[in-house]
């Protein structure tokens, strides 16, 4: 079975302030992660993915990621915060050996405060 | 060009009423999802279709819950005799292939 953590609840960050949105997994196949942003009474809007290739990712609005196997993470991160940014978080993964369904963590609100 | 459509956006019922809710992928989208959002959780696997047939309902909770892809694009989840515990987002998304999944701006059931 796979699954995901996203640890907290909660990240407060300052406006022009790097932020970390952390995120770990389970698989027992090879993972696929996704990163997935929701503003209120919105639906997820898709940020950025891993599949394969390159540990950094680059995504929409200026995110990145970064995965690393070893610790079986995918943090979120961003070198500058904006205040628009504030929105719920989720992380999600997708076993290639599992078939299609996305396995999501239980999102993380992130809040910027200029 | 369009995203995903939901309809409606919001329903309210009455316990033990059967409702239907209703999804329009991106055109072209041969793959198709349900999932279902409970208040302060993530989405939650509901049902895959590729194509018309399910490819995969695992996620179904139970026999009250069904959903059909009839011509292979508008999706439709049906509940039967519906329970107070099934108020949620019912989330509808669609892909291209194996590719990262879009979502609609989901339908909120609530049944009192």
């Amino acid at each position: 079975a796979q699954s995901v953590a996203q640890p907290e609840d909660q990240v407060n960050v300052a406006e022009g302030n790097p932020l970390t949105v952390k995120c770990t997994y389970s698989v027992s196949g090879n993972p696929y992660l996704f990163w997935y942003v929701q503003y209120p009474n919105r639906g997820l809007q898709f940020l950025l993915k891993y599949i394969t290739g390159d540990n950094l990712v680059k995504g929409s609005y200026g995110f990145e990621a970064e995965f690393n196997k070893s610790q079986t993470s995918f943090h979120l991160k961003k070198p500058s915060a904006l205040v628009s940014d504030s929105a719920l978080y989720f992380c999600a993964v997708r076993d290639y050996n599992a078939g299609n369904m996305l396995t999501f963590g239980g999102g993380t609100r992130l809040m910027v405060k200029p | 060009g369009a995203g995903v459509s939901q309809t409606p956006s919001n329903k309210v019922t009455e316990k033990g009423k059967y409702v239907e809710l209703r999804c329009d992928p991106i055109s072209g989208h041969t793959a198709l999802y349900w999932y279902r959002q409970s208040l302060g959780q993530g989405p939650e696997f509901l049902i895959y279709f590729q194509g018309t047939g399910a490819a995969d309902d695992s996620g179904l909770p139970n026999d009250r819950f069904f959903a059909v892809r009839p011509e292979g694009s508008v999706s439709t989840l049906k509940i039967q005799r519906t329970e107070r515990g099934d108020s949620a987002v019912y989330l509808c998304a669609s892909s291209l292939g194996l590719d990262e999944q879009f979502f609609g701006p989901g339908t909120r059931l609530t049944v009192l």
